[in-house]
This record gives structure tokens, sequence and C-alpha cells, in this order.
């Protein structure tokens, strides 16, 4: 899986878009980009991914550069509850039924200042 | 949906003594991973299982560590003999495998609230 690179923290005001980078230059034609967010004491929560198109939840907005070196999370109007650590994570598709492993990183510290 | 559930949420032990984490994954979920994270070494994966089998142990530390999963529905990460620098909290995953956004597979993993051991 390609390695990502992410800012070690961030800050943010809070109601502002939250915009948090992430390289991955080493990515493959096969491999989507992930994102999930770890509030403090609680286990990961899926953000949303994408292959090589944006992406739009309810949560976020992942925008993808078209030769998908880097990626963006976009959290629209940040909350108090958006201050998390944020990790993106790189990694090939997989088949059907079976799943694989998530390689976590350092991740990214977003603060929402009030 | 309760979630991915574990048990206990704490555990504090001393030093030789056996420890038992348990992980209930969501119902329908074919694949169960076990995580580890502490301050030095971040968020790591222990094992993980796909359809009760176990496919990737390599993350085990030793074998101190052993994992089951004897059903569908149960999970548990075993330490015999515990010692400090196992304490950590651990995470329990799971998967369906199928992903819930309509897309077609993606690994949408689920966690649990983790259990905090402290090995004294």
């Amino acid at each position: 899986d390609a390695k990502t690179t992410q800012p070690t923290s961030m800050d943010c005001a809070e109601g502002r878009a939250a915009n948090l980078p992430c390289n991955h230059s080493t990515i493959s034609g096969n491999e989507y980009v992930y994102w999930y967010r770890q509030i403090h004491s609680q286990g990961p929560q899926y953000i949303i991914h994408g292959l090589k198109n944006n992406e739009t939840n309810e949560m976020a907005s992942l925008i993808i550069t078209e030769d998908r070196k880097s990626s963006t999370l976009i959290l629209p109007h940040a909350t108090l509850r958006d201050t998390a650590v944020y990790y993106c994570i790189v990694r090939v598709a997989f088949s059907s039924g079976s799943a694989r492993q998530l390689t976590f990183g350092s991740g990214t510290q977003l603060t929402v200042l009030p | 949906d309760a979630g991915v559930i574990q048990s206990p949420r704490h555990e504090v032990t001393e030093m030789g003594q056996e420890v038992t984490l348990r992980c209930k994954p969501i119902s329908g979920h074919n694949s169960l991973f076990w995580y580890r994270q502490t301050m030095m070494r971040g968020l790591e994966l222990l094992i993980y299982f796909n359809n009760n089998v176990p496919i990737d142990d390599s993350g085990m530390p030793e074998d101190r560590f052993s994992a089951k999963m004897p059903n569908a529905s149960f999970s548990t990460l075993k330490i015999q003999p515990s010692e400090p620098r196992d304490s950590a909290v651990y995470f329990c995953a799971s998967s369906s495998g199928v992903g819930t956004s309509g897309k077609g597979p993606y690994n949408e993993q689920f966690f649990g609230p983790g259990t905090r051991l402290t090995v004294l």
C-alpha cells in the first residue's frame, strides 16, 4: 500500500471550512484514498473514500487531484466536535466478500477553536 | 444496531497475569480486526479474521498473544503472561467487506470503544 504524508497538526476556527491535505505521490492506479478520524478516547470512524473522482457525503468532501498524487478532506463547517486525529490511508480495493487491513499512519491532529 | 461491543472497557492487572479481551462484531459482518494503540507506536493491526479464519497474524507481537474467533459473533484476544509493555488501548473492528455507500466493495471498518489495558 502507498505511503501517505500528512501535517502533524492544524487549527481551524469553528464554523469555517477545515481543509486537511494528504500527499500520496506513490499511489497506484488501483488504490483508493480513505479517510478516518479518531476523536479522543474513541475508536476510529470512517469518513469517506474515493478512487479518482471527487466525493461528498453527509460528513465531508474529498477532493483528489487529477494525477491522484494528493487529496484534501474538507469539513465544510467545522464544529468543536470535529476536533480529532484525521488519518489518510491509501490501499488497494479488494474482492467482494473479503476484507484487508488498514494501515494507520500518524494522522493530522485537527483542533477546532471556538 | 449496537455496534461493535468490547469488554471489559478497562482492565488493570499485574505483570504475569492472564488477560482476556472480548469482542462482539456487528451482526452480519464477516471480517474482524484487532488493533493496539499506544502513544509510541500509534494504531497497529495485530490480527484479522475473515469468516472466522485468521488471515494475517503478522502483527501479533509474540507468542504471549493469541486470538480466537470460535464463531461469527465472538472473538477473544488473550495475553499470557502479561507484561507492563502490553499496556495500551486495544480496539476491535468489524467489516462486511461490502460497504454501505452503494458503490461496491470497500473497506469501511466499524470500531468498538476499545479496552484500556494497564499492566502493573
